[in-house]
């Protein structure tokens, strides 16, 4: 069966300070990663895709198959970085398995 | 275009209850799907549909029911409402098989189960 682990619930990080957020998963298939996001009063939205290679918003996340991980990066957080992140995997009939999320609190 | 549309956004139920979740996307999108979401822990998928008329059970189905008559709207059906489906309540849209799309999501309901 599919998993997707997030250790952290809560992230306190300075503005302008390095953000990492740990993602693993297990999978037996072929693992394709997402990154979402929530904002403050907004619905969840996908940030970014591991397939697409792309940086979003400055985060970055590379797919190690060896670690089975896909850990979100940002070398600079800003404060409307603030938000709900939730790694998802997915798997068969185009459904997301998801991890229980990290709560990123940027301080000013 | 309105995206993915849930009404109500919040109800409070007394026990054995029934109500329905409405879900509505104009985005013509094949699949759709209906998650869960309890305080401090991660969506987990309830039923999911690949496309009018056709449904299947998700990680946690019990309790609930859904139905696709057409390819905008995806109720959830709770018939005996229980404390355990206090949550909140998300529908999802997503266009195809391709591992390029991404769901598209609405703005939740919050449900109270008393």
């Amino acid at each position: 069966a599919q998993r997707v682990t997030q250790p952290e619930k809560l992230l306190s990080v300075f503005k302008g300070a390095p953000v990492e957020l740990k993602c693993n998963y297990s999978y037996s298939g072929s693992p394709e990663l997402f990154w979402y996001v929530q904002y403050s009063r907004q619905r969840l939205q996908l940030l970014l895709r591991h397939i697409s290679r792309e940086s979003i918003k400055g985060f970055t996340a590379d797919l190690n198959k060896g670690e089975t991980s896909f850990h979100l990066k940002k070398p600079f957080a800003q404060e409307e970085d603030s938000a709900m992140y939730y790694c998802a995997l997915l798997y068969g009939n185009n459904r997301l398995a998801f991890g229980k999320g990290n709560q990123v609190v940027v301080i000013p | 275009n309105a995206g993915v549309t849930q009404t109500p956004k919040f109800r409070i139920l007394k026990i054995g209850q029934s109500m329905t979740l409405q879900c509505t996307q104009d985005m013509n999108h094949n699949y759709m799907y209906w998650y869960r979401q309890d305080p401090g822990m991660g969506l987990k998928l309830i039923y999911y549909s690949v496309g009018a008329g056709i449904t299947d059970k998700g990680e946690v189905p019990n309790g609930y029911n859904v139905s696709r008559s057409t390819t905008e709207d995806f109720p959830l059906r709770l018939e005996l409402a229980a404390p355990s489906q206090t949550s909140v309540y998300f529908c999802a849209s997503s266009y195809s098989l391709s591992p390029y799309n991404e769901q598209f999501f609405g703005p939740g309901t919050r449900l109270t189960v008393l």
